[in-house]
């Protein structure tokens, strides 16, 4: 257990709304991740952060948006929500050696 | 680009009967390769990080290994309980703390 929860874990919102998911690690890890998780298409890396303030993008990133203002929080914003980003949401830290850890995930639905 | 690719997709074995899933990387310059396990409806769990050509790892009824080009994850004797996905991610040298995932195997096991 890597101290991560994610928030909501389960969420249906509508087209054209904004929508926010938030990870709160309890670890002081530096490096915080968002993965969406699709069937045939496995875990991509959305943005990720390595340190307060200090972001990037990953794989799949067009239409999200990430703020990290402290290090325990990371929140992943869908401006507009589509239906394309209905998916599950994987927040996830790394360790030192590299493996990193992941949160039970949100289940995100755009109706 | 790099590239993680796991086989099978999909393996069902009955009780005892021992087998292996496959991770084959493209990648340039693998700083650790990792092994995870996935239940339905819950976030990968941590089972294994191979670095060098030659390691290898164990836990319970499972066995990771790792040549220059793929990495075996060895089920001896599963048990039903050990149905999930399992999934292998690379970490590489030019991608700093990010890791590229494979696909995942579904393994399911009948009493």
């Amino acid at each position: 257990d890597a101290g991560i929860t994610q928030s909501p874990r389960h969420k249906v919102t509508e087209t054209g709304t904004p929508v926010t998911l938030r990870c709160h690690q309890t670890e002081n890890h530096r490096y915080m991740y968002w993965y969406r998780q699709d069937p045939g298409h496995g875990l991509r890396l959305i943005h990720y952060s390595y340190g307060v303030k200090d972001t990037d993008k990953g794989e799949v990133s067009d239409g999200y948006s990430v703020s990290r203002s402290k290090t325990e929080d990371f929140l992943l914003t869908l401006e507009s929500a589509t239906s394309s980003q209905t998916s599950v949401y994987f927040c996830a830290i790394t360790r030192d050696r590299g493996e990193a850890f992941f949160g039970q995930g949100t289940r995100l639905t755009v109706v | 680009e790099d590239q993680v690719t796991q086989s099978p997709e999909a393996l069902r074995l009955q009780e005892g009967e021992s087998s292996s899933l496959n991770c084959s990387y493209t990648v340039s310059g693998l700083r650790g390769l990792f092994w995870y396990r996935q239940d339905p409806g819950k976030g990968p769990e941590f089972l294994f990080t191979l670095y060098s050509a030659g390691e290898e790892k164990e836990k319970e009824r499972l066995k990771a290994t790792l040549t220059k080009k793929e990495s075996f994850l060895h089920i001896t004797a599963p048990k039903p309980e050990d149905s999930a996905t399992y999934l292998c991610a690379a970490a590489t040298l030019n991608a700093g703390n990010m890791l590229t995932f494979g696909g995942g195997t579904r393994l399911m096991v009948k009493p």
